[in-house]
């Protein structure tokens, strides 16, 4: 257990829909990070926040955004979904800005169909 | 570009038959790289990380190195239980903050 918390483990969902997900960082971490895992494209960066503030920002779509609220948990906003937004969503910790190890959740499994 | 490049795609080893994978990266300045293990369906799981040519790091049955241009992946008589994706990926030291840039990973399978 790498003590990242993310909920839901599954969920489906119908295109334009929007979905929220959630992430519990480790005790003591101070960043979020967000990766998306799809078969064709591994995983991708998608945004880094550190102590309620945005640090970091990859290719994440105008549709999907985040945040970290003060008790340090952070939520992936997904909008306006299509299909080929199904993939494992990832949260991982660090407990400084950047890292020497990061340790990931379990994910959330998104289908949308 | 930034780029992490993993080989071979797949890997199928007999129980106890020695082998290693390969990493090459290519990036502007590099901060450290990051070994990763994962299971199917689950999150990836540290292993190590190397932030200078010649280093080593050793876990169980497991050596990583580096060099200027690339990373091994050591893995000494293999078990059926190493059977798993293994991640390569590459911190920049020009980031404010801590993306990882990931290989697309070797898939390895130990049979017994």
């Amino acid at each position: 257990d790498s003590g990242v918390t993310q909920t839901p483990k599954h969920l489906i969902t119908a295109t334009g829909q929007r979905v929220t997900l959630r992430c519990s960082p480790r005790s003591g971490d101070l960043s979020v990070y967000w990766y998306q895992q799809s078969l064709d494209q591994g995983l991708q960066f998608l945004i880094q926040y550190y102590n309620g503030e945005e640090r970091a920002k990859g290719n994440i779509l105008e549709r999907f955004s985040a945040q970290q609220f003060p008790d340090l948990h952070s939520e992936l906003n997904l909008s306006s979904l299509e299909l080929g937004d199904s993939a494992l969503y990832f949260c991982a910790s660090s407990e400084q800005g950047w890292f020497t190890e990061a340790f990931f959740g379990q994910g959330t499994r998104l289908t949308v169909v | 570009e930034d780029q992490v490049t993993q080989s071979p795609e797949a890997l199928r080893l007999q129980e106890g038959e020695s082998s290693s994978l390969n990493c090459s990266y290519t990036v502007s300045g590099l901060r450290g790289l990051f070994w990763y293990r994962q299971d199917p369906g689950k999150g990836p799981e540290f292993l190590f990380t190397l932030y200078s040519a010649g280093e080593e790091k050793e876990k169980e049955r497991l050596k990583a190195t580096l060099t200027k241009k690339e990373s091994f992946l050591h893995i000494t008589a293999p078990k059926p239980e190493d059977s798993a994706t293994y991640l390569c990926a590459v911190q920049m030291i020009y980031n404010q903050g801590g993306k990882l840039i990931f290989g697309q990973g070797t898939e390895l399978s130990v049979k017994p």
